[in-house]
């Protein structure tokens, strides 16, 4: 199995730009998150789906936008990127219950 | 609002070692927390899981304790080796009505391990 899987890895991007950054899962979970990693902040969710159509707000959402039509997809999209949103972005998936957590390699981005 | 909390920031340790990181919660509401190793530049890699229900769990040199009473838990490993430096985080998921939550972090415990 690939377990979690977000493309790309590293990303430069320009003041005022827009991107999405992927995120699949092959395990059929229902849960899947999207986390920020800072520097003295910790891991903070952004975004987060219960399952296909189902969306909500995290600890950290503003200047993202997500959506899920798929189990297997989750994309978090930037609409206008800004220095601030320079950080490691994680995804995570976990089947409902007992299972814990599983996350990818993260992506790298830098906003200029 | 849950806080989690991970003693000490840093560690330094010879080879050998056996050694304990601390992890500290607020709420003993949890549905599960998990253990997870963090390689500089890398993701994150999944140690141990333990269930609300459970006390402790054992994965080769690593165990895991959880006191949800106290609103603790500890990762313990034994015969540190050079290979087990990273960051440890420690994860909370809430148990929101029988439902599991999203997990909150700690900050984490950066382990050195000097051969």
């Amino acid at each position: 199995n690939a377990g979690v899987t977000q493309t790309p890895k590293f990303q430069v991007l320009k003041t005022g730009q827009s991107m999405t950054l992927q995120c699949a899962q092959d395990m059929n979970h229902e849960y899947m998150s999207w986390y920020r990693q800072d520097p003295g902040m910790g891991l903070r969710l952004i975004h987060y789906s219960v399952g296909a159509g189902i969306t909500d707000q995290g600890e950290v959402p503003n200047g993202y936008n997500v959506s899920r039509s798929t189990t297997e997809d989750f994309p978090l999209r930037l609409l206008s990127a800004a220095p601030s949103q320079t950080s490691v972005y994680f995804c995570a998936s976990s089947e409902q219950g007992y299972y814990g957590y599983t996350f990818g390699s993260g992506t790298r981005l830098t906003v200029v | 609002k849950q806080e989690v909390t991970q003693i000490p920031a840093a560690l330094s340790v010879p080879e050998g070692e056996n050694l304990v990181l601390n992890c500290s919660f607020t709420d003993s509401a949890i549905y599960n927390l998990q253990w997870f190793r963090q390689d500089p530049g890398k993701g994150l890699t999944s140690l141990l899981l333990i269930q609300s229900s459970q006390r402790e769990q054992t994965s080769g040199r690593l165990n895991a304790s959880l006191d949800k009473s106290s609103g603790r838990s500890t990762l313990y490993i034994a015969a540190s080796q050079p290979g087990d430096s990273a960051t440890y985080l420690c994860a909370i998921s809430m148990n929101y009505g029988g439902s599991q939550g999203n997990l909150i972090f700690g900050k984490g415990t950066k382990l050195s391990v000097k051969p």
